[in-house]
């Protein structure tokens, strides 16, 4: 897991503002996801990209945008629409060829988002 | 829709002690059951992981059940020591690519 990076380690936004969070990996997988968590509750997916160029809207995420141009990055943009950006922010990969429910995710070390 | 429950929330045992964490999924399709345990302030790591050919594997002190019929997995951890201590979290492959997680069981090992 050593080899997918997220920065930067913490992040302040200001109301109004957008914020971008850096994930990259260099383990050649196909597939990327991020995740946010927040106390007490589980991993809850914003989106997802299985190649790049494609992506797809998780379960939240209304207020975030991502592009996926190169294979071995995926930024999240928080926008100014997500009222409640505070949250610990999880990147995540995984090979892409059996689908990302059939295999190990790896994890980012994460970017903690604060609103000031 | 897709969704599993974890139990216990929180999980108090001695040192040495047995500790068992459950989970229930609700997509009779998943063949995938990962556990991820989480230290305070990093990231989620892979401990063991199980797929649906199979009933049980163990690896050293942690083990995974695996009931297909009945939709529930469980984790075990034997001979608990205080670097055990952290949050684990189930998981299992849904239908679509991606995996649906609980919401963690926080285990704390006294020693």
């Amino acid at each position: 897991d050593g080899g997918i990076t997220q920065s930067p380690k913490y992040l302040f936004r200001k109301e109004g503002q957008n914020v971008t969070l850096s994930c990259e990996q260099n383990l050649n997988h196909d597939a990327m996801y991020w995740y946010r968590q927040d106390p007490g509750q589980g991993l809850r997916l914003i989106y997802y990209s299985q190649i790049v160029n494609d992506f797809q809207k998780g379960d939240i995420a209304e207020g975030y945008s991502v592009s996926r141009e190169k294979k071995e990055s995926f930024p999240l943009t928080v926008t100014s629409a997500q009222k409640n950006p505070t949250a610990f922010y999880l990147c995540a990969s995984s090979i892409g060829s059996a689908g990302g429910g059939q295999e190990t995710q790896y994890f980012g070390p994460g970017t903690r988002l604060l609103v000031l | 829709g897709e969704n599993v429950e974890q139990h216990p929330s929180t999980l108090s045992v001695q040192e040495g002690d047995s500790a068992v964490i459950k989970c229930t999924y609700s997509d009779s399709a998943s063949n995938y059951f990962p556990w991820y345990k989480q230290e305070l302030g990093k990231r989620p790591q892979l401990i063991i992981d199980i797929r649906s050919n199979v009933g049980e594997k163990k690896d050293q002190r942690i083990a995974v059940t695996l009931n297909k019929t009945a939709k529930h997995f469980s984790l075990h951890i034997t001979e608990t020591q205080p670097e055990d201590s952290a949050v684990y979290f189930c998981s299992y492959g849904g239908a679509t690519n991606k995996l649906i997680f609980g919401t963690g069981t926080l285990l704390a090992v006294q020693p």
